[in-house]
């Protein structure tokens, strides 16, 4: 496992950019593993939104894909989420999370998490 | 889209008692899905991986079992901690959604 430390805004306007960032510490994000936003509301739970595999490979949620942006950083070793034109919707506590690959099988589950950051949309 | 319904939405048991938590996935996923328990004002916390393993650090009280589209989580005696949302997620198709979760009480 490793820790993961979020940092980022916890008010966001609408129509504006929601930024976070996730440095990852104990290990390294060059490993083979997948790297993760999830979000959480109390209307529509948890969700996976995006994904970045080591190597650059990403997924996103479809419904969100045209708004979304993850990225690494390797030098500084941490990756961010971006999303763009938010609206009330958005309101949600996000987190990162590490998505573990094992011998057997890629990934596995979410084994580390970061602490969480609500983001609220509002004006 | 692969569906996950996990039932009861509430259990309420005693300690030292045994659970029992289902999750039915609307697709076979395999054995590709994950549980996890998140307590009040945390982060998750992964508790199974693959339907049956367990995840680092967890004690073997905690048991998953299941394949295709009925799987078990089974806590086999409570204790007051374990009170906790637990959730499953399937594995097999992005974005890997989770069950809407159930609430242990003790």
């Amino acid at each position: 496992q490793v820790h993961l430390q979020q940092s980022g805004p916890g008010l966001v306007r609408p129509s504006g950019t929601l930024s976070l960032t996730c440095v990852v510490s104990d290990g390294s994000i060059t490993t083979n593993n997948w790297w993760t936003w999830l979000r959480q509301s109390p209307g529509k739970g948890l969700e996976s939104i995006a994904e970045i595999y080591h190597d650059g490979v990403t997924n996103y949620d479809p419904s969100l894909r045209s708004r979304l942006t993850i990225s690494l950083d390797k030098s500084k070793n941490q990756f961010s989420l971006r999303l763009t034109s938010v609206t009330a919707a958005d309101t949600a506590v996000y987190y990162c999370a590490r998505d573990f690959c094992s011998d057997m099988n890629c990934p596995e589950g979410l084994d580390s998490w970061g602490q969480g950051t609500l983001v609220t949309v509002s004006s | 889209e692969i569906v996950l319904t996990q039932s009861p939405a509430t259990l309420s048991l005693s300690p030292g008692e045994r659970a029992t938590l289902s999750c039915r996935a609307s697709h076979s996923i395999n054995t590709y899905v994950a549980w996890y328990q998140q307590k009040p004002g945390q982060a998750p916390r992964l508790l199974i991986y693959d339907a049956s393993s367990r995840a680092t650090g967890i004690p073997p009280r905690f048991t998953g079992s299941g394949s295709g589209t009925d799987f078990s989580l089974t806590i086999s005696s409570l204790e007051p901690e374990d009170v906790a949302v637990y959730y499953c997620q399937q594995r097999t198709t992005w974005p890997y959604n989770f069950g809407q979760g159930t609430k242990l009480e003790i």
